[in-house]
């Protein structure tokens, strides 16, 4: 079975910190994963995903993610935040057939002047 | 750029009505999904669509139907809307055999609900 774990629901770091959102995966397969933004009142958009190339996944905006089987995570970084990145995060987890996608319960990440 | 379409960004019923969410994709996806987002809980699939006519239940179907004639297009319904059924219902695609490696899904706007 497939899940995600979100850790914090809500984060607040200061303009130019560093940004650290957490997700852990539980998969019974190989799994794709991705994180998604979400901007107040509109849909989600891809951030990033791992499809089993490079464990370190760059992606739009600044932001990568990690792999690391060992530790079943998959944590979203980004060096310096700032004021546009004030929004809420999702990562998902998908098994290999891509039908069926698991999303964590969701990351707000304020960020303050 | 793919683009997934909802037909409406807020909208107001009254309890008891029948409600029409439509999502139109215009990248030929084989996938079609329907979530609700509601605080705190994260996207819940309501029903998932694999092809033309064809639809599996997700994780809440209870109290919604679903409807693809088309392959652009896949409508939720709710039957007789329910106040509990008021939330954010976001609309999404995929191709789960993209020949260039983009499995991932693609949103609409989102409709805001409210059932009064």
């Amino acid at each position: 079975a497939q899940s995600v774990t979100q850790l914090g629901s809500h984060v607040s770091v200061s303009e130019g910190a560093l940004v650290l959102l957490r997700c852990n995966y539980s998969s019974s397969v190989p799994p794709y994963l991705f994180w998604y933004v979400q901007y107040p009142n509109q849909g989600l958009q891809l951030l990033l995903k791992y499809t089993s190339a490079a464990t370190l996944v760059k992606g739009i905006n600044g932001f990568e993610a990690e792999f690391k089987k060992s530790e079943t995570s998959f944590h979203l970084t980004k060096p310096s935040a700032h004021m546009s990145d004030a929004a809420e995060y999702f990562c998902a987890v998908t098994p290999y057939n891509f039908n069926k996608f698991y999303f964590g319960s969701g990351t707000k990440l304020n960020v303050k002047p | 750029d793919v683009k997934v379409t909802q037909s409406s960004r807020y909208l107001v019923k009254r309890t008891g009505e029948k409600v029409f969410l439509e999502c139109v994709q215009d990248m030929d996806h084989e996938n079609m999904f329907w979530y609700r987002q509601d605080p705190g809980l994260g996207l819940r699939l309501i029903y998932f669509s694999y092809d033309v006519k064809m639809k599996e239940k997700g994780d809440i179907p209870e109290g919604y139907s679903v409807s693809r004639e088309k392959k652009e297009r896949f409508s939720l319904i709710l039957e007789s809307a329910s106040t509990n059924q008021t939330s954010m219902y976001l609309c999404a695609s995929n191709s789960p055999g993209s020949r260039t490696g983009s499995y991932e899904q693609y949103f609409g706007p989102g409709t805001r609900l409210t059932v009064t």
